[in-house]
């Protein structure tokens, strides 16, 4: 079946510096989407990217959407501490489900 | 808006036990998934719901999970008889439509713990 990988699966960071969260697909997808998982919460949805190549920026925050639609990334620039948590991608199968991608989890050092 | 509402948020409960965990998603909203996350499997789509009926159960893991919908507004998720293994944080979490191009509104999750 469909697999979303995502690298790395841990990023420790110092404040102020950038961070970037890949994910992978085995197979093209029709589009991803992202979500935020906070420490002790529940995931909440930050964007979607339809289109090949797609660029969105969410303040500090910059979604890629590859050409192939076969990877996405997100990166986050001059991370601060309110965003410590774990992202997610998640990739729509050829069954219309939702795939999530393991995640990566972020620690920011104040 | 309440958002998806999820009861209880904690449950332990013995080998061997019934348990159900209920699910009310956002009004208006006609898909309905519920997700089991674990930190050695991540986040995992158990079945999904579209106008109370199932669609694809074919992540329920085996005949001792079952899922409900009896009408738009109420899901349940029954583990019978439960298992330690069956520890995890459920998540149930619905959508305007079905398919992948709608985001998914998450609840904020029952806590299990079988001991």
């Amino acid at each position: 079946g469909q697999q979303v990988m995502q690298i790395p699966q841990y990023q420790h960071v110092q404040e102020g510096e950038d961070f970037t969260t890949y994910c992978n697909s085995s197979t093209t997808l029709s589009n991803i989407q992202w979500y935020k998982q906070r420490p002790g919460g529940h995931p909440v949805f930050l964007i979607q990217l339809v289109k090949s190549g797609e660029v969105k920026k969410q303040k500090r925050l910059t979604f890629q959407f590859g050409e192939a639609k076969k990877n996405s990334s997100l990166h986050i620039t001059a991370t601060q501490t309110t965003d410590v948590g774990t992202y997610f991608c998640a990739g729509m199968d050829s069954s219309y489900k939702l795939i999530f991608g393991s995640g990566t989890r972020l620690l920011v050092r104040p | 808006d309440a958002g998806v509402i999820q009861s209880p948020r904690h449950e332990v409960t013995e080998m061997g036990q019934e348990v159900t965990l209920r699910c009310k998603p956002i009004s208006g909203h006609n898909s309905l998934f519920w997700y089991r996350q674990t930190m050695m499997r991540g986040l995992e789509l158990l079945i999904y719901f579209n106008n109370n009926v199932p669609i694809d159960d074919s992540g329920m893991p085996e005949d001792r999970f079952s899922a409900k919908m009896p009408n738009a507004s109420f899901s349940t998720l029954k583990i019978q008889p439960s298992e330690p293994r069956d520890s995890a944080v459920y998540f149930c979490a619905s959508s305007e439509r079905t398919g992948g191009l709608y985001e998914q509104y998450f609840g904020p999750g029952t806590r299990l713990t079988v001991t």
